[in-house]
């Protein structure tokens, strides 16, 4: 079955950097897009970027560029998501997010448990 | 990229059915068939109820029904439950490989 699993809750300074891990298993891992969605605490969902897990080409929202990047690991099929600079705002839970496969886009179908970063002096 | 629009909140009785809207632009919901919603219990990952604007997933009741109009749309859920109340998100695909999310409508079961 499909499963995306990810790391621990994190809590950092502000303008430090966090790096959270997504480790996908139960498919293919090449074959679907990764995405990462944030969601501060009592608020909506916003979409941070997507990566190829397969080729490593990226796509951020706007709002986060300059200061986010994902990358993958094939040989253990993990993505991970940097967000660096980190201010209070950030503060937020973060989920990686499969895509639907083939031609079916720009919808997740898996998501991983979501982790806590709490940015805090 | 401005979110998309929805109400903060809608509600309705056991078995009526209640409607949530979720208005973009051209450049958005208009012009892509990529409309996505979700559901999102308390403490909970979003799970897709809606996908490319009307399919469902495999496992989500038929009583969830997803349409577009111009740039705006809808989710239905009819036959209302308990189960049902939770925070709905909608998502649409905006071009350049980006997408934006609705701000969520929190369903209440009366």
């Amino acid at each position: 079955q499909v499963q995306l699993v990810q790391s621990g809750a994190e809590v950092k300074k502000p303008g430090a950097s966090v790096k959270v891990s997504c480790k996908a298993s139960g498919y293919t891992f090449t074959s679907y897009y990764m995405h990462w969605v944030r969601q501060a605490p009592g608020q909506g969902l916003a979409w941070m970027g997507i990566i190829s897990p397969s080729g490593g080409s990226t796509s951020y929202a706007q709002k986060f560029q300059g200061r986010v990047t994902m990358t993958r690991d094939t040989s253990t099929s993990t993505v991970y998501m940097e967000l660096s600079s980190l201010r209070s705002e950030d503060t937020a839970v973060y989920y990686c997010a499969r895509e639907g496969g083939g031609s079916s886009r720009w919808h997740f179908d898996y998501w991983g448990q979501g982790t806590l970063v709490t940015v805090s002096s | 990229q401005s979110a998309l629009t929805q109400p903060p909140s809608a509600s309705g009785s056991p078995g009526q059915s209640v409607t949530i809207s979720c208005t973009g632009t051209s450049s958005d919901v208009g012009g892509y068939n990529y409309v996505s919603w979700y559901q999102q219990h308390p403490g909970k990952a979003p799970k897709l109820m809606i996908y490319e604007v009307t399919k469902r997933p495999s496992g989500v009741p038929d009583r969830f029904f997803g349409s577009k109009s111009g740039n705006t749309a809808s989710l239905t859920v009819s036959g209302l439950q308990a189960e049902d109340e939770a925070d709905y998100y909608c998502s649409s695909y905006a071009g350049s490989n980006n997408l934006v999310f609705g701000g969520g409508t929190k369903l209440t079961v009366l």
